[in-house]
């Protein structure tokens, strides 16, 4: 079936915008994580949700970022304002759940440029 | 404190040789999972392998294994036989617990270039 989706591929945008960040998980997956990976580093964890519960938004860098996600499918991030140093590839993850082990599934990213 | 180092920035192997990218993390739960994802340059992240705190086998998939030490608390993936398609960033990651969410950490990552 169908993988992990994310849009748009690439973003260029100019300091001070707003941006939203699409992801559709796969599909029957109730877990959807969302992460930030600045160039040549490792995945920085931003969000997740797990079905309906509340979503865990520990990982968000500051109050211009925010997700939200429609039941079991589609989410966004919105990072509003931006900054150079959000420039940075998004990864949206989705998990089955529940059963061991859990591993994600990573759609292929939007790399955002701030210009 | 990392929850998950990986101390080589990068590697390389010959191709067909076997290589060991190192793996140690820290936790204090007993419950944990270990994996290992690959990233080539398209930037998609594979789910390469799993090791459950719990398992006491080893886990292998196909070329990859995973070398669990868990009193060293090191989780290596050895990739036999490499192949030139294997050249990617390889991260470990760790959950703790049962659940989600941010008990979900990867490392820094290695970059694997396999020569011919």
């Amino acid at each position: 079936g169908a993988g992990v989706s994310q849009s748009p591929s690439n973003k260029v945008t100019e300091k001070g915008k707003d941006v939203e960040l699409r992801c559709d998980p796969i599909s029957g997956h109730t877990a959807l994580y969302w992460y930030r990976q600045r160039l040549g580093q490792g995945l920085e964890f931003l969000i997740y949700f797990q079905g309906n519960s509340a979503p865990d938004k520990s990982g968000l860098p500051s109050d211009r970022f925010s997700a939200e996600r429609t039941g079991e499918s589609v989410s966004t991030l919105t990072i509003q304002r931006t900054q150079q140093e959000d420039s940075a590839v998004y990864l949206c993850a989705s998990s089955s759940n529940p059963g061991l082990p859990y591993e994600q599934y990573f759609g292929p990213g939007t790399r955002l440029t701030v210009t | 404190a990392q929850k998950i180092t990986q101390t080589q920035p990068g590697m390389f192997v010959q191709e067909k040789e076997a290589v060991t990218l190192d793996c140690t993390y820290d936790t204090s739960d007993q419950s944990y999972g270990l994996f290992w994802y690959k990233q080539p340059s398209s930037g998609e992240m594979i789910f390469l392998i799993y090791q459950g705190s719990y398992d006491e086998q080893n886990a292998t998939e196909g070329r990859y294994s995973l070398n669990f030490q868990k009193a060293r608390k090191s989780a290596n993936l050895v990739i036999s036989a490499s192949q030139l398609g294997d050249s990617a960033m390889y991260f470990c990651a760790m959950r703790e617990g049962q659940n989600y969410g941010q008990n979900f950490v990867f490392g820094p990552g290695t970059r694997l270039s396999v020569l011919p």
